[in-house]
């Protein structure tokens, strides 16, 4: 079962406005991986967080490793129109060594010249 | 930089059919994933392979299997093809996950299969 769960399911906003979504759990994971994903494609690494408690920022992106390992954040700053596509979050659990990734529902993102 | 290729981009098949999707990992990568994703719905692991022994295994059904060959590339087979195996398959490479530190955990394109 889903053991991921990532809002908000979708927003729709302005351009040049900021944009911040989650993924929480019940399970404790050893790293968080966020992504985006343009229709017909595969998913495209946005930002890596393997520490509890780290900030990582890449450009306007900033994503957190949440302190109780449970939870990851996603912001992203000052939104253009190419930022649009859909974002999911991806842990690893920490009961698990084989790298296979769970997937958070998503989070479609559509962006207003 | 290379990246993880995958083979067909699109492939359309009939109910009964056979399919075969292949794989090929970011050099020097030696674990392979494979992903399943419906429409809307978010990727799901069908199985792993490190060092071509299968390493982890998630839904898949038992018409599919999968292996990784001494190149490191893997195939997944498809068999008795239904409906609702229609979807997009993504094939991801990485290090040793146990290293840690993600691997360069990296997806491939994928490729559309759609039964009819």
């Amino acid at each position: 079962g889903q053991q991921l769960n990532q809002s908000p399911q979708s927003m729709f906003i302005q351009e040049g406005e900021d944009v911040s979504m989650n993924c929480t759990s019940s399970s404790i994971f050893n790293t968080w991986l966020w992504y985006k994903q343009d229709p017909g494609e595969g998913p495209v690494l946005l930002i890596a967080l393997y520490k509890a408690g780290e900030l990582t920022s890449n450009g306007r992106l900033t994503a957190q490793f949440g302190i109780t390992r449970k939870d990851s954040f996603l912001n992203i700053s000052a939104s253009i129109p190419s930022d649009v596509g859909i974002y999911f979050c991806a842990g690893q659990l920490r009961s698990s060594n084989t790298g296979k990734l769970i997937f958070g529902q998503g989070t479609t993102l559509q962006v207003k010249p | 930089a290379a990246g993880v290729i995958q083979s067909p981009r699109h492939l359309i098949k009939e109910k009964r059919e056979t399919a075969t999707l292949k794989c090929y990992p970011i050099p020097r990568h030696d674990t392979v994933y494979w992903y399943q994703q419906g429409p809307g719905q978010d990727p799901q692991f069908l199985i792993s392979f490190y060092e071509k022994m299968q390493s982890d295994k998630g839904s898949i059904p038992d018409r599919f299997s999968a292996q990784q060959f001494s190149d490191y590339h893997s195939e997944l087979n498809m068999s008795s093809l239904e409906l609702g195996d229609s979807a997009l398959y993504f094939c991801a490479s990485s290090l040793d996950p146990r290293q840690g530190s993600g691997g360069g955990y990296t997806f491939g394109s994928g490729t559309r299969l759609t039964v009819v």
